[in-house]
């Protein structure tokens, strides 16, 4: 079955310390998103990947760090400058950025920071 | 500026018809999106439409205004699993990249 898959589902952490979150998709889509959602709000955009070795920063980058050094795999590092890491992070995918194709969304990682 | 508009709370009963309404102002437009998201799961898609009047898919239609700048959502015969947060999203023409509204939370009432 092909899909998203995103790890841990639920992930807590300390303050101070950097979190990587991990998106991989077999879909053979060559564009990546993360967004960051939190309660009573719509989906925002962390970053965004076109093709492999190459990303763009979305509408709220500051604090967060990608790679994507291959098709399948796009994960996303919280690191401790980012000031309220606390939210639910969803991962998606669409077969390419300038088409009309929806994006395809994995389940989602609940990340915690005490 | 981008901005996106749905209402953020509505009520409806088991096997009534809802509509969901979204107004948009942004920068460009190639298209518009609808999703279903349950709590504390992923958004599904619904519908897309990117040319004026209304896109039908069994229970559910969803219709585009470019001139008004307005799409709604409407759900017929609703079951008590419709209820969850519909987001509206609009696809920026520079980028390429969806820009969402906040989301409109459905109850679904017996």
């Amino acid at each position: 079955d092909g899909g998203i898959t995103q790890s841990p589902k639920y992930l807590f952490r300390k303050e101070g310390q950097n979190v990587t979150l991990s998106c991989e998709q077999n879909l053979n889509h060559d564009a990546m998103y993360w967004y960051r959602q939190d309660p009573g709000q719509g989906l925002r955009l962390i970053y965004y990947s076109q093709i492999v070795n190459d990303f763009q920063k979305g509408d709220i980058a500051e604090g967060y760090s990608v790679s994507r050094e291959k098709k399948e795999s796009f994960p996303l590092t919280v690191t401790s400058a980012q000031k309220n890491p606390t939210a639910f992070y969803l991962c998606a995918s669409s077969i390419g950025l300038l088409v009309s194709y929806e994006q395809y969304f994995g389940p989602g990682t609940r990340l915690t920071v005490t | 500026g981008q901005n996106i508009d749905q209402p953020t709370e509505m009520t409806a009963t088991e096997g009534a018809i809802v509509q969901i309404n979204c107004t948009y102002q942004t920068s460009g437009f190639n298209g518009l999106f609808w999703y279903q998201q349950h709590a504390g799961e992923a958004p599904t898609f619904l519908s897309y439409n990117v040319l004026d009047g209304l896109e039908e898919k069994g229970r559910f239609s969803s219709f585009l205004s470019r001139s008004k700048g307005y799409s709604y959502l409407l759900l017929k015969e609703l079951q008590m699993k419709d209820s969850a947060s519909y987001l509206c999203a609009v696809r920026d023409r520079q980028g390429g990249k969806l820009i969402f509204g906040q989301g409109t939370e459905l109850s679904v009432k017996p």
